[in-house]
């Protein structure tokens, strides 16, 4: 089967300005994860969604930090604007069941300058 | 308060020789837990779940509720195992992550 696809792959901009993540989960996976991943540390939930509702978003920063998934598949992450602190590797993941396997996208590496 | 600790950052061995990577969690109902990988240049990857007692790769790993702790074991370390290794504690629909430990196995 296909796997999780994200793009893009790598994104560099400027503090202030804005980006956007786009992820499209696995075919008939309900649930979509985003995770933010600071170097040297483990991927932290950003938000969850379950088809096209959000389960749980409670550390989405949501000031400058949004997502929508729409028609419950593809999803997109928006950061406006970004911070110097927001560089990361942003990965999508996507699921069937609860507690089933979380499988992964190749990540989307932002730096912020 | 939920919590995962890998407390190595970095576990270096041998070929051929036994490896532990350890975790220890913080969490007050039952837990899930589990293991993912890393590869270089790979993708995360779920390794293996305690509920399954399963053992994936040649590794193990039992859930020591009496210790809080979730080690993952190897007997005989290959070279093809050196990767990222991230534990995770599964609460309500999400994963918390730990820092992860980098393994090395050299010949």
């Amino acid at each position: 089967e296909a796997g999780v696809a994200q793009s893009p792959r790598y994104k560099i901009i400027e503090k202030r300005q804005s980006v956007a993540f786009w992820c499209n989960p696995i075919s008939g996976h309900a649930t979509l994860y985003w995770y933010q991943q600071i170097l040297g540390q483990g991927p932290k939930l950003l938000i969850q969604f379950q088809n096209n509702g959000v389960v749980d978003d409670s550390q989405l920063p949501k000031d400058r930090f949004s997502a929508e998934r729409l028609k419950g598949v593809d999803s997109t992450l928006k950061i406006q604007p970004a911070k110097l602190e927001d560089s990361a590797v942003y990965l999508c993941a996507s699921s069937d069941r609860r507690y089933n396997e979380q499988f992964f996208g190749p990540g989307t590496r932002l730096t912020v300058l | 308060a939920q919590r995962v600790t890998q407390p190595e950052k970095l576990l270096s061995v041998f070929k051929g020789a036994p490896v532990e990577l350890k975790c220890n969690y913080s969490y007050s109902g039952s837990p899930e837990l589990f293991w993912y990988v890393q590869y270089s240049r790979q993708r995360l990857q779920l390794l293996l779940r305690h509920i399954s007692r399963e053992s994936i790769k040649g590794f193990t790993a039992d859930l020591n509720k009496g210790e809080t702790s979730f080690h993952l074991k190897k007997p005989f370390a290959q070279e093809e195992d050196s990767a990222m290794y991230y534990c995770a504690l599964g609460s309500g629909y999400a994963l918390n992550f730990g820092k992860g430990t980098s393994l090395l196995v050299t010949p």
